[in-house]
């Protein structure tokens, strides 16, 4: 079964650092753009950034440009999320979510997502 | 950005009913138009995708129709597992935007 798995989410205060992790399985990893997508507690669904398959071209949301650096390790079959100069509005459940295609461009939808992680900001 | 109204915000049905969301985008983002259904405390999960293209392993009672600008995901007739929340989402162009939700409840 195709599955991406979440982790690495926790309590950080405002202005620091927490770096999220994404596994791919049952699935070549290399061969899709992967795409990081928030929800903050009782509000809906913001999307976040994405990454192309060879990591080669990646989007930002406005509001985490210049904060946030997604990456990834084909050799690890894992998606990474970089968040710095946290903000109390960062608080949220931040899933991982597969695109449909090798290019962050050409994505028609997300077709398997994990069950998310948990990042509070909070002093 | 392109910009997704979802309508209604919230929708009480019974079991049994056949009930229709709408999405309408800012601008015209062609059929590039999916459906999610999150449960409580759920990750979201892919219902329909291309505006009617409906995801291996999803009822078919679900469907989803329109272009353009304007976007309906229907159900045909309500099993207690839809009472849920449904986004639409727009992947014309970044940022890929989401609706704001509709929460479908329980009668």
């Amino acid at each position: 079964e195709v599955q991406v798995l979440e982790s690495g989410g926790g309590l950080v205060q405002p202005g620091g650092s927490l770096r999220l992790s994404c596994v791919g399985s049952e699935f070549t990893f290399r061969n899709y753009a992967m795409s990081w997508v928030r929800q903050a507690p009782g509000k809906g669904l913001e999307w976040v950034s994405v990454m192309s398959g060879s990591g080669g071209g990646t989007y930002y949301a406005d509001s985490v440009k210049g904060r946030f650096t997604i990456s990834r390790d084909n050799s690890k079959n894992t998606l990474y999320l970089q968040m710095n100069s946290l903000r109390v509005e960062d608080t949220a459940v931040y899933y991982c979510a597969k695109g449909d295609s090798l290019s962050f461009g050409l994505i028609t939808k997300f077709d398997c997502w994990g069950q998310g992680t948990l990042v509070t900001v909070s002093s | 950005d392109i910009q997704l109204t979802q309508s209604p915000s919230f929708l009480s049905a019974s079991v049994g009913d056949r009930v229709t969301i709408t999405c309408r985008a800012s601008q015209g983002i062609n059929s590039y138009l999916a459906w999610y259904q999150q449960g409580p405390g759920k990750a979201p999960k892919l219902l329909i995708y291309a505006a009617s293209t409906l995801q291996s392993g999803v009822p078919s009672r679900f469907s989803g129709s329109g272009s353009g600008t304007e976007f309906s995901l229907t159900i045909s007739s309500l099993q207690p597992e839809d009472f849920a929340t449904y986004y639409c989402q727009q992947l014309d162009s970044y940022p890929y935007t989401f609706g704001q939700g509709t929460k479908l409840e329980i009668k």
